[in-house]
């Protein structure tokens, strides 16, 4: 049972290039989520989906743009990358009711240079 | 943005020690609150979900308790061992229907053996 499937592991980017983090899901969740971590931030929402076609800005979302075309995949796309976008980056999801828990991916590690 | 602060941000403790750290949250609008920990080079896993003023949650050496009317949740952990050492975090969890998470900056154990 695979969970919650991030892609890549690792990346590093020269600044202005583009790329796309996927995030693939096996539980038939209806809620994903993606979350940057720096450190003494925490995890900080950049955007979210409450379904398939859905997405809305979470707390952070400037400079990334997001899809989800099917319900097991959420994408995250850097445009134009910039090196304040250095940061591990952790797809969730969860079924969406309130008091259940969300489970997360490997994270993806980024660096802009 | 919603105010979920932890404290401390670290601690450092011996083996054997008992310890506990705190969550604070808004105490309107309340649905949830999860606890996660978090292992270096691993990715957030749920520890407790606690939604009734008073409630206490256990695992093992860990357990938590809830108010809800002051908005904090205490984390304890009894006898501690290395391989408690990990990122706790707490994730409020406000009513509206939707589970839309925000998460503390987390607070940092190392179990000294």
């Amino acid at each position: 049972n695979a969970g919650v499937t991030q892609t890549p592991k690792f990346r590093v980017l020269k600044t202005g290039q583009s790329m796309t983090l996927l995030c693939a899901q096996d539980m038939n969740h209806e809620y994903m989520y993606w979350y940057r971590q720096d450190p003494g931030m925490g995890l900080r929402l950049i955007h979210y989906s409450v379904g398939e076609g859905t997405t809305a800005k979470g707390e952070v979302p400037d400079g990334y743009n997001v899809s989800r075309l099917k319900k097991q995949n959420f994408l995250l796309g850097l445009e134009s990358a910039a090196p304040s976008q250095t940061s591990v980056y952790f797809c969730a999801s969860s079924y969406g009711r309130q008091g259940t828990e969300a489970f997360f991916g490997q994270g993806t590690r980024l660096t802009v240079v | 943005i919603l105010n979920v602060e932890q404290s401390p941000q670290s601690l450092h403790v011996q083996e054997g020690d008992s310890t506990n750290f705190t969550c604070s949250f808004p105490s309107s609008n309340f649905y949830a609150l999860h606890w996660y920990r978090w292992e270096t080079a691993k990715s957030p896993e749920a520890l407790f979900v606690m939604t009734l003023n008073g409630d206490e949650k256990k695992k093992g050496r860990i357990s938590a308790t809830l108010n809800t009317k002051e908005g904090y949740s205490y984390l304890y952990i009894k006898g501690s061992q290395p391989e408690d050492s990990a990122t706790y975090l707490c994730a409020f969890d406000p009513s509206g229907g939707s589970y839309i998470p925000t998460f503390g900056r987390g607070t940092s154990l190392i179990v000294h053996p």
